[in-house]
């Protein structure tokens, strides 16, 4: 089951803040999270497995609920750097999606000066 | 850090033409290997699950007879697209892990293969 990225696209200013929020219908094992350049490979950024567990950089972090159902990435002070395509990777707490992560339909994050 | 390759980065054939792209994991052993294929502007949608040494678990809806994937050693799999037609044309992207399953473990992936189909 695909998780469900919210907003499809954001336009930010540098300096300006962003949240990205992904949604599972169902419990997760692990939320995972990615930035993707255009066509270039998604580069890691974090896992969370723990419901309430919050994680990340003084810039980019990012929280998974206590029903772990959805994570939000939170990137604040925003650098031109920021801009691609933000994915989040959910692992489901068994059945067969278990070990293996199911990719979101992808946030646009574009960075203007 | 780990390190995919994947080869080539670009492929342009003729339609009914077989195409093989190679990943390999540089500096650690895959156990598990993934094959994404990823449209414009849409998300990385996947196709199948390889171990080493083991037949590929395609997902639903993928043709295991045109997507073959070979997965040889813990550092080497391969898609071949065989008798590839212009729909077939995609972003193919691998990812490996170092463990059975993806669960707490991050994905390191290839640079992708842009095939086009004439």
């Amino acid at each position: 089951q695909q998780p469900v990225q919210s907003p499809q696209a954001v336009i930010l200013r540098e300096g300006e803040d962003a949240v990205i929020n992904c949604s599972s219908s169902k419990a997760l094992y692990s939320v995972h999270w990615y930035r993707q350049k255009h066509g270039e490979a998604p580069v890691f950024l974090m896992i969370l497995l723990k419901g309430g567990e919050q994680k990340g950089h003084e810039k980019i972090s990012a929280s998974f609920n206590e029903k772990k159902q959805q994570s939000s990435l939170y990137l604040t002070a925003s650098q031109l750097s920021y801009s691609g395509t933000y994915f989040c990777g959910t692992v489901h707490a068994g059945g067969t999606s278990y070990g293996k992560l199911t990719f979101g339909q992808g946030t646009i994050l574009t960075v203007h000066p | 850090g780990a390190v995919v390759s994947q080869h080539p980065s670009w492929v342009i054939c003729k339609s009914g033409t077989s195409v093989k792209i190679e990943c390999r994991s540089l500096d650690f052993q895959a156990t598990t290997m993934f094959w994404y294929r990823q449209f414009p502007k849409q998300s990385l949608m996947l196709m199948a699950t390889s171990n080493e040494g083991s037949k590929a678990t395609y997902e639903q809806g993928v043709e295991k007879d045109k997507f073959l994937i070979n997965h040889a050693s813990l550092t080497l799999s391969t898609l071949t697209v065989t008798s590839a037609h212009p729909e077939d044309s995609s972003f193919y992207i691998c990812s490996a892990t170092k463990v059975s399953t993806v669960t707490n473990e991050k994905l390191f992936f290839g640079s992708g293969t842009q095939l086009s189909v004439l």
